[in-house]
């Protein structure tokens, strides 16, 4: 099955960017979605089709997906920022489609 | 407005029987595959499974093929997680999610605010 690999931790400074990235083998080829997790809420999606954004998610979200990497950029960083963040695609490679989740980034304010 | 709300924490012993819930509104609930997710304590998504409430197409992720049952009544817009005999490992949140589809890829955009089920002795 398609595994996805997050590293677990990225720490940032308020108004500095931050970069979570999400590995996979030829993830390029894939589409990758984005999910942000705060502490005892549900996720939210705050990027799909690589680079999208949905209505109500800021500017400072952004996306790319080339080679073997999808990149999650966060300019800007506030402390209300800070939370989880998994990657997702959807693996119709094997016999059994479904959703794959990357293990998940825990985004460290400092 | 979308908005999928999910039935209770539940506390429960080994070898119990459970179905929770998650009832979607303001979209057309036959219209849009529904998944579930579970996310064990201090852990990561992991993805269950989907239905499709117009037909009841249902489809596993292998972890969960035959560990748990997806079901859907269309007539009163619920989607269903249900367990024979749950076991202390399967102590979780669940989430279920409306489940988009377009070209070869699929995401989440509506999340259900989670159901804590906790398997205890």
């Amino acid at each position: 099955s398609y595994v996805l690999t997050q590293p677990p931790s990225v720490s940032v400074a308020p108004g500095k960017t931050a970069r979570i990235t999400c590995g996979g083998n030829n993830i390029g080829s894939k589409s990758v979605h984005w999910y942000q997790q705060k502490p005892g809420q549900a996720p939210v999606l705050v990027i799909y089709y690589d680079s999208d954004r949905p209505s109500g998610i800021p500017e400072r979200f952004s996306g790319s997906n080339s080679g073997n990497t999808a990149t999650l950029t966060i300019s800007r960083v506030e402390a209300g920022d800070e939370a989880d963040y998994y990657c997702q695609v959807w693996d119709s490679s094997s016999d059994h489609p479904g959703v794959v989740f990357g293990g998940g980034t825990k985004l460290t304010v400092l | 407005e979308v908005q999928l709300v999910q039935s209770g924490a539940e506390v429960k012993k080994p070898g119990e029987s459970l179905k929770i819930s998650c009832k979607g509104s303001g979209y057309s609930f036959t219209s849009y595959w529904i998944g579930w997710v579970r996310q064990m304590p201090g852990k990561g998504l992991e993805w269950m499974g989907i239905i499709y409430p117009g037909d009841s197409d249902t489809r596993y992720s292998p972890s969960f093929q035959g560990q748990v049952t997806i079901s859907a009544d269309k007539s009163i817009s619920t989607a269903y997680l249900q367990w024979s005999s749950l076991k202390a490992s399967d102590t979780a949140m669940y989430y279920c999610a409306r489940q988009l589809y377009g070209g070869s890829s699929s995401y989440y955009d509506y999340w259900g605010q989670g159901t804590l089920v906790t398997v205890s002795s």
